[in-house]
């Protein structure tokens, strides 16, 4: 079975660019999340869906990211400006329903110049 | 809100030693609790998986357990191994409503 698939694995851009990332979830999976990771730190969340609602969005700087869950299956996340301080990396995981084991995907490390 | 800290930031143990990792946290009012491993430039990788109604939950070399009541859990590593050295994380599940992770204990086995 294959597991959560995000791309691109790495991006690097200025500041004040666009970008965004890709996340696939596993087949089946209804709960889909983005994390944010910085170095030496747990991830944190940022967004959780529940098949294409978005059930929890309250640590999202809707300023300048957004993010879509269209047919309830793949999800982007976008940056919008990007600033210095959004460097990171960004996790995506998914699992069955809202208390079941959460399964990630290896990430999209993010870097802005 | 709820805190989650582990306890110690970094561990390096000789091979064969069995060990155990701390979480702590604030609020007990949680679904469950995950301990996860991080490798180095990789993502996270679920280890085990504690119901809030459970005590304890056991796979291969690693046990953890879980008290809800004192607001901690223990991952318990026996006979350790080179291949055992990663970061360790455990995040919990609030009511649906949030996950929150501590920062993580990185282990070293040291051959």
């Amino acid at each position: 079975e294959a597991g959560v698939v995000q791309s691109p694995r790495y991006k690097i851009i200025e500041k004040k660019q666009p970008v965004a990332f890709w996340c696939n979830p596993i087949s089946g999976h209804n709960t889909l999340y983005w994390y944010l990771q910085n170095l030496g730190q747990g991830p944190e969340l940022l967004i959780r869906y529940e098949n294409e609602e978005a059930v929890d969005d309250s640590q999202l700087p809707k300023d300048r990211f957004s993010a879509e869950r269209l047919k309830g299956v793949d999800s982007t996340l976008k940056i919008q400006p990007a600033e210095l301080g959004d460097s990171a990396v960004y996790l995506c995981a998914s699992s069955l329903g809202l208390i079941d084991e959460q399964f990630f995907g290896p990430g999209t490390r993010l870097t802005v110049l | 809100k709820q805190e989650v800290t582990q306890i110690p930031a970094a561990l390096s143990v000789p091979e064969g030693e069995n060990l155990v990792l701390n979480c702590s946290f604030t609020d007990s009012a949680i679904y469950n609790l995950q301990w996860f491993r991080q490798d180095p430039g990789k993502g996270l990788t679920s280890l085990l998986l504690i119901q809030s109604s459970q005590r304890e939950q056991t796979s291969g070399r690693l046990n953890a357990s879980l008290d809800k009541s004192s607001g901690r859990s223990t991952l318990y590593i026996a006979a350790s191994q080179p291949g055992d050295s990663a970061t360790y994380l455990c995040a919990v599940d609030i009511y649906g409503q949030n996950f929150v992770f501590g920062p993580g204990t990185r282990l070293s086995v040291l051959p």
